[in-house]
């Protein structure tokens, strides 16, 4: 089955401690993505990688760290995390082919920092 | 991606068609529509996407107008499992894949037994 794994689902943390969440993908796309979403804010996008070694800034990326040593594997890191990136985070993996890009979203990671 | 704006909330019948507009009057000849959609705090799902004909899948239907100024996306038969927020969002042809996708507020559809 097509899927992308975000681990782990439910986080709570104290500020400071750093975390890593891990989003694994079985579609063998380039494409992989990290949101955030917060309430009145919708899903804002963090990192992305058009391929493996590849990353780069989305809209809001300050305080997260990523990386893409394999194609599958999109980890996002918490170096050191604080309340206000207390969040529900998505990991999206796509391929673009004719224009037509579909978006395959994990299940989402709740975050809270203490 | 181009602006676009959808009614806050809906409510519909189980077992009618669940008609959602969105209006993109701002749209760009190389821009197409999609639509996703989230149920509660879940991963969002994508539903389907056009350029300008009308599409069908097994999930719904898009209906885009002429002028490509606007569209409804159409669920034939809603369920209860169909209560989500549903996201119109446009984004150009040559948007690489890793492009965010900018999600709005949406349409927060209820169907009522």
């Amino acid at each position: 089955e097509a899927q992308v794994t975000q681990n782990p689902r439910y986080l709570i943390t104290v500020t400071g401690k750093k975390l890593t969440v891990t989003c694994s993908q079985n579609m063998n796309h380039e494409y992989m993505s990290w949101y955030r979403q917060d309430p009145g804010l919708g899903l804002r996008q963090i990192y992305y990688s058009m391929n493996v070694e590849v990353t780069d800034k989305g809209d809001v990326p300050e305080g997260y760290k990523v990386s893409r040593k394999e194609k599958r594997n999109f980890p996002l890191i918490l170096e050191s995390p604080s309340p206000n990136q207390t969040s529900l985070y998505f990991c999206a993996s796509s391929r673009d082919l004719l224009g037509k890009n579909i978006q395959y979203f994990g299940a989402g990671t709740r975050l809270s920092v203490l | 991606d181009a602006k676009t704006t959808q009614p806050p909330s809906m409510d519909c019948a189980e077992g009618r068609a669940a008609n959602l507009p969105c209006n993109h009057s701002t749209i760009s000849g190389n821009e197409y529509v999609y639509w996703y959609r989230q149920i509660h705090s879940q991963g969002p799902q994508y539903i389907i996407h056009g350029l300008k004909n009308n599409e069908t899948n097994e999930m719904a239907s898009l209906i885009i107008t002429e002028d490509r100024k606007s569209s409804t996306l159409i669920l034939p038969h809603a369920t209860l499992r169909d209560t989500a927020v549903y996201y119109c969002i446009v984004r150009p042809y040559s948007g690489g894949g890793a492009d965010g996708l900018t999600f709005g507020k949406g349409t927060h559809l209820i169907i009522q037994p």
